[in-house]
């Protein structure tokens, strides 16, 4: 299995603000991916992060609100942009572990963002 | 798209007993399915997973079954600890391909009693 972790664990930010999310692995990996997790709710996939080119995101998110980066095949950010409390939730950094295009999917500890 | 739908969303069980949560999912493509457990202030994590080419799988007290024709699985948990509660996810994922997405339930929070 894959070690994630997210910098940092958790955040109480201003409406307006950007905040930026690290995700580290302790082994290369295929995919990466973020998620977003509202107060009691299931997830909800905001981006595959593709290394070297821009990422893939899903209906109803966009690259402004939410720029991702992935600049090697360990190391991941999220940025939170414009934040309002809306955006108050868990952001969850997600792997699939090693090489194999169909291995298991592994997440990290998350995130915890409050906006005021 | 895919659509997984999970019941319960609350389960209570006394401790001893068995649980059981169930899935529903909507693409008969779907060939993967993996369950999550989410502890309070934790990042969910995997607890055991079923492909579509097995029927059951088993983990010391956790175990999955899996019922392709009626696209449903479930997770169950026997002689359930105080430890085992929190909130559980399944998911549903079609082809061989990680880059295929996850498509999860809607968790089931399930409070052990002791």
């Amino acid at each position: 299995s894959a070690v994630i972790s997210q910098k940092p664990s958790r955040d109480i930010c201003q409406r307006g603000t950007s905040l930026t999310i690290q995700c580290q692995v302790d082994s290369q990996v295929t995919m990466m991916f973020w998620y977003r997790q509202q107060p009691g709710q299931s997830l909800t996939l905001i981006a595959t992060a593709n290394q070297g080119s821009e990422a893939t995101y899903e209906s109803g998110f966009v690259i402004d609100k939410f720029p991702i980066s992935r600049p090697n095949l360990t190391f991941s950010t999220l940025t939170v942009s414009n934040m309002s409390p809306e955006d108050s939730s868990i952001y969850l950094c997600s792997v699939v572990g090693g090489q194999s295009l169909s291995g298991t999917q592994y997440f990290g500890p998350g995130t915890r963002l409050l906006v005021l | 798209g895919e659509n997984v739908e999970q019941h319960p969303s609350t389960l209570s069980v006394q401790e001893g007993d068995s649980a059981v949560i169930k899935c529903t999912y909507s693409d008969s493509a779907s060939n993967y399915f993996p369950w999550y457990k989410q502890e309070l202030g934790k990042g969910p994590q995997l607890i055991i997973d079923i492909r579509s080419n097995v029927g059951e799988k088993k983990d010391q007290r956790i175990a999955v079954t899996l019922n392709k024709t009626a696209k449903h699985f479930s997770l169950h948990i026997t002689e359930t600890q105080p430890e085992d509660s929190a909130v559980y996810f399944c998911a549903a994922r079609w082809g061989n391909n990680a880059g295929n997405m996850l498509t999860f339930g809607g968790g089931t929070r399930l409070m052990v009693k002791p």
